[in-house]
């Protein structure tokens, strides 16, 4: 059984467009994060969320808005998607939320903006 | 702020080589420190990781020591295979459990 899972795994749509990449994880773990690998492979935190709460939202846009229905998932929704847009988003937990915490990742959301 | 700073690629060798990946980082207090790799197509994983000061991480045969006085955390491993060709990144930990990674390494093997 994969421990995160994110679907689907690859999401091509035009400008302007609505879009949601979804994310469970069956690890029991509390918190839950959405980070994004640019074309150079950098990878820059968006959001966590421990037991549903938000407790870190990196300067987002607000046209990207995360959604806990319970911990074991946490939901991506962008609105009016912009060419810069375009990465590959990761889906990430860990038991606790604590500093030195392994994260597990899932294997990635590959949106193309067209 | 905080950051982690990696050595640029890409790195290419040869089987068997030694590898060493650069990484230093800035913060305040003794963060925890990690190495993640990604093979292609997939997610990251937890390569290794350090806790606190004079700590060694180790797994695979890669290695690094957590050192305080010149706030790095670099990577080695002393024979390389095909099958390491990867991107590795070092990261440091922070609040919430949030990871603040380096820019990346991109490792190729050739046999």
């Amino acid at each position: 059984d994969t421990a995160v899972s994110q679907t689907p795994k690859y999401l091509v749509t035009q400008m302007g467009n609505d879009k949601s990449i979804k994310c469970e994880q069956n690890l029991g773990h509390d918190t839950m994060y959405w980070y994004k690998q640019d074309s150079k492979k950098f990878l820059k935190i968006m959001f966590s969320y421990n037991n549903k709460e938000l407790i870190i939202n990196e300067t987002v846009p607000n046209r990207f808005s995360p959604k806990s229905p319970d911990k074991a998932h946490l939901n991506l929704h962008i609105n009016s998607l912009e060419l810069g847009d375009s990465a590959v988003y990761f889906c990430a937990s860990s038991q606790e939320g604590q500093t030195n915490e392994k994260l597990f990742f899932g294997s990635g959301t590959q949106l193309s903006v067209l | 702020g905080n950051s982690v700073t990696q050595m640029e690629g890409p790195v290419t060798l040869s089987e068997e080589a030694f590898l060493t990946i650069n990484c230093t980082y800035t913060a305040t207090g003794y963060p925890s420190l990690f190495w993640y790799v990604q093979y292609p197509g997939e997610g990251l994983q937890l390569l290794l990781k350090a806790t606190k000061a004079d700590d060694k991480g180790s797994n695979k045969g890669f290695e690094a020591t957590y050192r305080k006085e010149t706030t790095s955390f670099h990577l080695e491993k002393g024979s390389v295979q095909v099958s390491d060709s990867a991107v590795y990144f070092c990261a440091r930990g922070a609040f919430g459990g949030k990871l603040t990674f380096g820019q990346g390494t991109i490792l190729t093997v050739h046999p």
